[in-house]
């Protein structure tokens, strides 16, 4: 079965801290995985996109991973600040022959606090 | 990017009425997608919207529940028909601008209350 599980549920940081946050993921045929910041009442925004043969790609202070072998992501989150209070969700497409088809996992909601 | 507006951004309503939701791009996309978001649920696909057709549901999804209709390739609406209180949800568009792009861009979301 196609599934994305992610961790923690959520997550209480000190502004300034770093944090990391854990996706795994049981999709296939693997296309790319995707992680998107949700912010309370808002619509996902894209913050990186990394195909099969990526290992890391950083957007800012963001900084995603990915071993596809053991089939697992991780997003870095360094010096965070309170704008970085948010749901997180990682996404994983697969090809289906006429079309990719996205998994969701549920989110880590983050909150940074003083 | 693509710029995506839906409306309304929030509604309640009463139990068995219908409501329609309006989601409006500001460019010409490839695809357009529609989610749910239960509360504290990932998203689900409902359907796929296709420009002069019948749209493409996923499995648990009805036209006749979520009648979707995409006249252009800017614009697609989606009612959710015969409400009750299990259909409280957000409700996101969501599209794909070119063909074999990667970048799915989401719009910001329709808060949907069932009394």
């Amino acid at each position: 079965k196609n599934q994305v599980e992610q961790s923690p549920q959520s997550l209480i940081i000190l502004e300034g801290k770093n944090c990391t946050l854990q996706c795994n993921y049981t999709v296939s045929p693997f296309s790319n995985l995707r992680w998107y910041k949700q912010d309370t009442g808002r619509g996902p925004v894209s913050l990186t996109i990394m195909t099969f043969s990526e290992n890391t790609k950083s957007n800012g202070r963001y900084t995603a991973t990915l071993d596809a072998d053991t089939k697992q992501s991780s997003l870095h989150i360094t010096a965070s600040q309170l704008s970085d209070s948010a749901s997180y969700i990682c996404v994983v497409s697969r090809n289906t022959g006429t079309a990719s088809k996205l998994t969701f996992g549920t989110g880590t909601r983050l909150q940074v606090t003083l | 990017s693509a710029v995506i507006s839906q409306k309304p951004s929030r509604d309640i309503c009463q139990r068995g009425t219908s409501l329609t939701i309006q989601c409006q791009v500001d460019s010409q996309v490839t695809m357009m997608f529609w989610y749910r978001q239960q509360p504290g649920q990932s998203l689900t696909l409902i359907a796929t919207a296709n420009q002069g057709s019948e749209a493409t549901y996923e499995s648990g999804f009805v036209i006749d529940k979520f009648p979707i209709s995409r006249p252009n390739l800017t614009f697609s609406t989606l009612t959710v028909s015969n409400m009750s209180p299990e259909d409280s949800s957000i409700y996101l568009c969501s599209v794909v601008k070119y063909k074999g792009s990667n970048e799915q861009f989401f719009g910001p979301g329709t808060r949907l209350t069932v009394l």
